[in-house]
């Protein structure tokens, strides 16, 4: 059973760039999570999409954008990079309405 | 102040028991968890407990809740190097199941 997977697992842009991480959720779970992982500090919620829509959002700017598949898969777009976006981008699936999530090992994104 | 607040670090000679803390702000938490966050890697959960119990066990690991205080705990028995990683304490509200993370615990195991 495959769990949470995303890639790449490593990724450098400069400044300004664009660039779209992805994520396939744990088999048979529907609903996919973002978060973003500075250095030293726990995990922020982006956003949370179920049936291709957008549910719920963190406090993160429009640059921060989103999608998800008819296969349940996702990607999270950033626009106009910013030195402040390096950090680990994590992946977490789970079935609807169902209290755990499980994560992905995470893309780190370096920004210079 | 944080939602979810932890001590930064804590050390342990294997074979010991560890306890790490957490308090939390908001009463109407639902769910509490523990992940643990290995260098390089993801979060794994390792355990939760809803906000009406006041102790889970599992194996080595023991979840203490205390609502009143508002006050999260988790004993590892038997602490081995292999559980040297940053433990995250996490809060639930209402039906949304999106915790929000402490800034974690580095719990470092040493012979």
């Amino acid at each position: 059973d495959a769990g949470v997977t995303q890639s790449p697992t490593h990724l450098i842009k400069t400044r300004g760039q664009q660039v779209t991480l992805r994520c396939s959720p744990k088999s048979g779970h529907d609903t996919v999570s973002w978060y973003q992982q500075a250095l030293g500090q726990g995990p922020q919620f982006i956003f949370q999409y179920y049936e291709e829509e957008e549910r719920q959002r963190g406090n993160f700017p429009d640059r921060f954008s989103g999608h998800q598949f008819p296969n349940y898969s996702s990607e999270l777009n950033v626009n106009a990079l910013l030195l402040g976006d390096s950090a680990l981008y994590l992946c977490a699936s789970n079935r609807q309405l169902q209290e755990t999530q499980y994560f992905g090992p995470g893309t780190r994104l370096l920004v210079l | 102040g944080e939602d979810v607040e932890q001590s930064l670090f804590l050390s342990v000679r294997e074979g010991d028991s560890s306890v790490i803390n957490c308090t939390y702000t908001d009463s109407s938490s639902t769910y509490l968890y523990w992940y643990k966050q290995e260098p390089g890697a993801g979060l794994q959960l390792l355990t939760y407990i809803f906000s009406n119990m006041d102790m889970k066990q599992d194996q080595r690991l023991t979840v203490l809740l205390n609502k009143k205080d508002k006050h999260l705990s988790l004993r590892i028995a038997d602490t081995q190097t292999g559980d040297s990683a940053i433990y995250f304490c996490a809060e639930s509200r209402g039906g949304s199941y999106i915790p929000t993370f402490g800034r974690g615990t580095s719990l470092i195991v040493h012979p």
